[in-house]
């Protein structure tokens, strides 16, 4: 069974600091690792997905997680944070073989203060 | 292209009502999956369609179902209603080409709430 850990489910920035969110994941076949984002009142925002390829993934906004299969870690940084980037950040996983089914780990509320 | 949507946004219920969401996924993607989002329990997936057909569910009680029509559209119900379904229903979908294996665009979600 897959299961996702995202350690500190709250994170607190200063603006123009390094973010760091941390998700650590568990899976017995090669996984699919996304980060998604959401705003209060919306749905999910795809950040960024790792499908086997490059191990340093760029997404949107700036945003850039690292695959580390020794560590089995998907981490996501941003080099220096926004007041727009405070939200809620969810790491996910899946599997090849799943279909569509991702794996959600608890969340991590990013604050960035000014 | 338009983004998924959910009808309605909103609902409110009492226990032991049953109610309807809806989903129109992305134009052109035939696989439609949901979930369910609520504070103690975070996100869970309930289960996903494909061509009209139930390819994967989540554990959830027989009391949640779903189905989808020959244009993609989704709806999933959930019967006899107890306060612990109190929660945003989220609906995604998913293209089909390999490049976009298992990359799911969520839609702004169902918030049901259950007095």
């Amino acid at each position: 069974a897959q299961s996702v850990t995202q350690l500190g489910s709250h994170v607190s920035v200063s603006e123009g600091a390094l973010v760091l969110l941390r998700c650590n994941y568990s899976s017995s076949v090669p996984p699919y690792l996304f980060w998604y984002v959401q705003y209060p009142n919306q749905g999910l925002q795809l950040l960024l997905k790792y499908t086997s390829a490059a191990t340093l993934v760029k997404g949107i906004n700036g945003f850039e997680a690292e695959f580390k299969k020794s560590e089995t870690s998907f981490h996501l940084t941003k080099p220096s944070a926004h007041m727009s980037d405070a939200a809620e950040y969810f790491c996910a996983v899946s599997d090849a073989g799943s279909a569509r089914q991702l794996t959600f780990g608890s969340g991590t509320q990013l604050t960035v203060l000014p | 292209k338009a983004g998924v949507t959910q009808t309605p946004r909103y609902l409110i219920k009492t226990r032991g009502q049953q109610v309807t969401l809806s989903c129109s996924p992305i134009s052109g993607h035939r696989s439609v999956s949901w979930y369910q989002q609520t504070p103690g329990q975070g996100l869970q997936f309930l289960f996903e369609y494909f061509s009209e057909t139930q390819r994967n569910k989540g554990n959830f009680p027989g009391r949640f179902s779903g189905r989808q029509f020959s244009n993609s559209r989704s709806e999933m119900n959930v019967s006899t209603l107890e306060l612990g379904d109190s929660a945003l229903y989220l609906c995604a979908s998913t293209p089909t080409t390999a490049a976009s294996y298992n990359e799911q665009f969520f839609g702004p979600g169902t918030r049901l709430t259950v007095l």
